[in-house]
Formats: C-alpha cells, sequence, structure tokens
C-alpha cells in the first residue's frame, strides 16, 4: 500500500535534548512537507522541500532543521533552540507534478517536551 | 501574501438540518482543497476543486469553488453525528513554490 509513514506516534523528550522525527512516503511525491499544530490551532509550516537536496523554510522554521537526501524521506529534528516544542507534527507530501499539487499526511507525531 | 479565511470558526448544528461554512482567500487561485480532521488524528483529504464552477459531492457533504468571488463552500446536507470533525480549507499553490495556504479550521460539532 501507498501511504506516508511517521514515526514514533508518540515521542516524550527532556527539555535540551535535539529529537529527530521520521517522515517515510512510497507514493513517489516530489515534494514533501513539515506541519506543527497546536491544541485547537490551524497548521503552521515548518519547511517544505520542493526536490531532493533542496529545502526551504517556512513560516516557523526556528529552532528546527530538515535534510532531504533521498525522495521518500524528510527527517525533522526539532533542536534546543526551540523554545515550546510540545506539539503534534504533521508530514505531507505532494506530486507536483501534471497540476498535481494536493498534500496527502501522514498519521502524526505527538511530541511532548518537559 | 495569500490568506485563507474561514467561517464561522465552530458551528453547533442539529442532527438532521442543513448547514453551509464557508472559505474564502484573498488572492486569484483556482485550487482549493477540503480537509477533515478529526480530534487527535491526521488530516484526510476530502475533496480536490480545480476550477471556477467546480463541485463536488460525497455522501452528505458537497463542495463548490467559485474563483470569481474567491470563495469556496462546503454544504451539509441533513447533519449526523459522524460529521462531527473539524474542516480546514486549503489554496494553492501560487507563485513558484507549492505551498498551500491553510486556513484555520472550522470545528463543527452536531447535536441530538
Amino acid at each position: 500500500d501507498g501511504g506516508i509513514t511517521q514515526s514514533p506516534k508518540y515521542l516524550f523528550r527532556k527539555e535540551g535534548q535535539n529529537v529527530t522525527l521520521s517522515c517515510e512516503q512510497n507514493l513517489n511525491h516530489d515534494a514533501m512537507y513539515w506541519y506543527r499544530q497546536d491544541p485547537g490551532q490551524g497548521l503552521r509550516l515548518i519547511y517544505y522541500s520542493q526536490i531532493v537536496n533542496d529545502f526551504q523554510k517556512g513560516d516557523i522554521a526556528e529552532g528546527y532543521s530538515v535534510s532531504r537526501e533521498k525522495k521518500e524521506s524528510f527527517p525533522l529534528t526539532v533542536t534546543s533552540a526551540q523554545k515550546n516544542p510540545t506539539a503534534f507534527y504533521l508530514c505531507a507530501s505532494s506530486l507536483n507534478r501534471d497540476r498535481s499539487y494536493e498534500q496527502y499526511f501522514g498519521p502524526g507525531t505527538r511530541l511532548t517536551v518537559t | 501574501e495569500l490568506k485563507v479565511e474561514q467561517n464561522p470558526l465552530f458551528l453547533s448544528m442539529q442532527e438532521g438540518k442543513n448547514y453551509t461554512i464557508y472559505c474564502n482567500y484573498s488572492t486569484t487561485s483556482d485550487r482549493l482543497y477540503w480537509y477533515r480532521q478529526d480530534p487527535g488524528k491526521s488530516l484526510e483529504s476530502l475533496f480536490v476543486l480545480l476550477s471556477n464552477g467546480a463541485v463536488k459531492q460525497e455522501g452528505r457533504l458537497m463542495a463548490s469553488l467559485d474563483t470569481k468571488a474567491r470563495l469556496s463552500t462546503l454544504h451539509i446536507t441533513a447533519a449526523v453525528h459522524d460529521l462531527s470533525a473539524t474542516y480546514f480549507c486549503a489554496v494553492g499553490p501560487t507563485g513558484a513554490n507549492s505551498k498551500l495556504t491553510f486556513g484555520k479550521g472550522i470545528t463543527l460539532s452536531v447535536r441530538p
């Protein structure tokens, strides 16, 4: 089955530790995205990547880093510089060819930092 | 900068009645997407609207797009409890990048 996987589903970390969230897709999509969602809020774009080895900052990139070494994978590192990292993190991908820009979302990772 | 507004942000619906929610946006675009999010879950794609006048229907939900008015509506027919969720619209992309701009979401709650 094609889809997007995120792991782990729940993640607990102590303040001051970096943590990496995994996102993998087997949809052969060109673009991938990371969003953050706080309780009762909408989505905020952290980083996105339209092709391998290239990525752009979104609206709230500070305290986060990404890499896109393979088309299928777009891991997000939440660094200790991120002041309020506790949130629900969603990864998405889109084909970006033939006018197809619909984003497909993974199941999300809920990060709690104490 | 593209802005997407959804209203109302919360809607309490009575079972069996019809309702309409709105998504309007500030910049010309002919692509609009509706997503559904259940509490604690991810976003699920509902509708993709790709041209002026596009209309899509799935069960009790019908979405339409008026690109001249920069407005999409999501019409709910005979609301049922299963439709309780948060509904996001997204517009784009605009410009050279592939970003979509999301609205803040409308939370629908269906009461007996």
